[in-house]
């Protein structure tokens, strides 16, 4: 019964490599995002998606795509993977314009990805 | 663009009071959040203060926020060993679309 789940916790592949992280929720929400933490421990939006609205940060490079099959669910794919992007990837989802009642988002444990 | 800014590390001796301090420049913030994340998990969130208060309790913790200054503390009385972790504030605001923009984390341990 978690509430925000990512798959897989652990992610090990070779530079140039396509690769896709999980992410689903089962709180009914509407808005879902994506963060990458690295290894200073620095947390940086990449994407906030809803039913209506893609908003991407414009450093996240375009090698990197949310794709979301429904309301519950929000996919990271990254192309042609490079060293760069080893880090913590964590997914979050929240009810948007009830940040008051929602407590803010809820996040789920994260998929360490390492590029070698 | 928004900026959120936290020491990195703060070392208390258990029993003792712990205060973590983050500064925020954003002037349209609506809420500020206080996220707990021990090692090797996600975020947890523990506490969140909306823009038109100055201070918010929960049990052990307690939240100020000095809103001309733009400075938010989290004070964590009688602190344990089970508190060691990184303690992240955020916050989110009208011009970031209610996205949460986080600080660096400040590293807290607590010695017995």
């Amino acid at each position: 019964d978690t509430a925000v789940s990512q798959t897989p916790k652990y992610l090990v592949t070779q530079m140039g490599n396509d690769k896709s992280i999980k992410c689903e929720q089962n709180l009914g929400h509407d808005t879902m995002y994506w963060y990458k933490q690295d290894s200073k421990k620095f947390l940086k939006i990449m994407f906030s998606y809803n039913n209506k609205e893609l908003i991407i940060n414009e450093t996240v490079p375009n090698r990197f795509s949310p794709k979301s099959p429904d309301k519950a669910h929000l996919n990271l794919h990254i192309n042609s993977l490079e060293l760069g992007d080893s880090a913590v990837y964590f997914c979050a989802s929240s009810l948007a314009g009830q940040l008051r009642d929602s407590g803010g988002y809820t996040f789920g444990s994260g998929t360490r990805l390492t590029v070698v | 663009g928004e900026d959120v800014e936290q020491s990195l590390f703060l070392s208390v001796r258990e029993g003792d009071s712990s205060v973590i301090n983050c500064t925020y420049t954003d002037s349209s913030s609506t809420y500020l959040y206080w996220y707990k994340q021990e090692p090797g998990a996600g975020l947890q969130l523990l506490t969140y203060i909306f823009s038109n208060m100055d201070m918010k309790q929960d049990q052990r913790l307690t939240v100020l926020l000095n809103k001309k200054d733009k400075h938010l503390s989290l004070r964590i009385a009688d602190t344990q060993t089970g508190d060691s972790a990184i303690y992240f504030c955020a916050e989110a605001s009208y011009n970031a679309g209610n996205m949460l923009t986080f600080g660096g984390g400040t590293r807290l341990m607590v010695k017995p």
